[in-house]
């Protein structure tokens, strides 16, 4: 089955917080694990990883990928009230196609 | 730029009637193309892709179905909608020749009533 479990389900911390999301998947057909954004509407893309142990970082984002423990983990450090969102996790596979898993909550509360 | 477009934004459908949501990308040649629907506080759900004109894949058996009649351009319908077919649904698109960044419109809100 394609799975992709995210977790947790829902997180509440303080600005200045630093956060830990993360996301396991089933081997299946990988090729890729990627991270999104969802604000209000559409999610907005933040990272793709496709190797083991080499960290993408984007300003106070990063996310690694393990391909042996099959997880992958998003960072957010000193988090703002901007970084409440939904934080979705995909896992791509070589048709093509994304399988996405139920997202991560964030709300960061001034 | 690439720039996705989805009509309407909301909309509120009898049970039985049908439904015409439409989706169109600008600025890219023979992308392939999604149809996603996410129900509240849940991921997204695979409905159809297409990785060119006419060529559909249904992922989950349903009351839906899709089109692709020209390249840029992707419609989701029903003949006559349920109560289940409330939700939010989102087109995407991503380069063709295995490119897994996907790009999304901004949605459209269904309720059925």
């Amino acid at each position: 089955e394609d799975k992709v479990v995210q977790s947790p389900l829902s997180l509440v911390v303080h600005e200045g917080d630093t956060v830990t999301l993360n996301c396991s998947y089933e081997v299946t057909n990988f090729r890729s694990l990627l991270w999104y954004k969802q604000e209000k509407k559409a999610p907005t893309f933040l990272f793709m990883l496709t190797s083991s142990g080499i960290e993408k970082k984007s300003g106070r984002l990063s996310s690694i990928l393990d391909k042996k423990e099959l997880f992958s983990i998003l960072n957010i450090t000193a988090t703002q009230t901007g970084d409440s969102a939904i934080y979705l996790c995909a896992r791509g596979t070589n048709a093509g196609k994304s399988t996405f898993g139920d997202g991560t909550t964030l709300t960061v509360k001034p | 730029s690439q720039t996705i477009h989805q009509w309407p934004a909301t909309l509120v459908q009898p049970v039985g009637s049908p439904l015409s949501l439409e989706c169109t990308v600008e600025g890219t040649s023979n992308p392939n193309l999604y149809w996603y629907r996410q129900a509240a506080g849940r991921g997204l759900q695979l409905l159809f892709y297409s990785v060119g004109i006419g060529q559909i894949s249904s992922e989950v058996p349903q009351n839906l179905s899709a089109s692709r009649p020209q390249d840029r351009q992707f419609i989701l319908s029903s003949k006559k909608l349920l109560l289940s077919d409330s939700g939010f649904y989102l087109c995407a698109w991503a380069g063709g020749g295995g490119t897994d960044t996907q790009y999304f419109g901004p949605g459209t809100r269904l309720t059925v009533l």
